[in-house]
């Protein structure tokens, strides 16, 4: 089945450090890419999305490039600040024909904080 | 921004005990998840719901659970028995169309389930 491998954390940066989160998977077919971060309280939220092989996605300063050669789709950022500290998800999405599915399938998550 | 709520944000209950978990969906959106990570696991994915139905489901999922949209507005999870294993945080999500993978699920700020 559908799965997703990415780094462990927490990952600990001082601010303006340079941000890399791994995450590789494995799919059948071409599954649509997705970061989700989750602030502390708060649910999920979408970062940024890839659909296809070579598509970057970006979002506040984040990026990502949806790699088929490798099976990855690292996060990365050039100068993280205080306010990034969160819990980041790199989730996969299969497309189904019929019946309205689409489940998203996560990694475990990385923490990342951030400090002064 | 329109946003999904979900109540009680933290639900205790003795073993054996029914629970009904409640989200409020985006409103115009037709396509229903849930989700839940036990402490320190992944996110993983329960059930999708759609037309009034079921359209997917995990192994997770047993008869245990069920789904319902009564209302039009509310979307619920029901454990009929629960047990201390389904202590975990229970996400809804919800996404506004089925035309493509791409589409992206919005979540609410969870449910802490405890079971003791």
């Amino acid at each position: 089945g559908d799965s997703v491998t990415q780094m462990e954390g927490p990952v600990t940066l001082s601010e303006e450090a340079f941000l890399t989160i791994n995450c590789t998977y494995t799919a059948t077919g071409y599954p649509s890419l997705f970061w989700y971060v989750q602030y502390p309280g708060e649910g999920l939220q979408l970062l940024l999305k890839a659909t296809k092989a070579d598509d970057k996605g970006s979002n506040k300063g984040f990026e990502a490039t949806y790699r088929k050669e490798t099976t990855s789709f690292h996060l990365e950022k050039g100068s993280v600040q205080v306010s990034d500290s969160a819990v980041y998800f790199c989730a996969l999405s299969a497309y189904i024909l019929t019946g309205g599915g689409n489940k998203l399938t996560f990694g475990t998550g990385t923490q990342l904080k951030v400090e002064l | 921004e329109p946003e999904v709520t979900q109540t009680p944000s933290h639900q205790v209950t003795q073993m054996g005990q029914e629970v009904i978990l409640r989200c409020v969906p985006i409103s115009n959106h037709l396509y229903f998840y849930w989700y839940r990570q036990i402490l320190g696991q992944k996110v993983e994915f329960l059930v999708s719901f759609y037309n009034n139905e079921i359209s997917e489901k995990s192994e997770i999922f047993d008869d245990q659970f069920s789904v319902e949209r009564p209302d039009g507005s509310n979307f619920t999870l029901k454990i009929r028995s629960t047990k201390l294993e389904d202590s975990a945080m229970y996400f809804c999500a919800c996404r506004s169309s089925a035309a493509m993978s791409t589409d992206t699920q919005y979540f609410g700020p969870g449910t802490r389930l405890t079971v003791l």
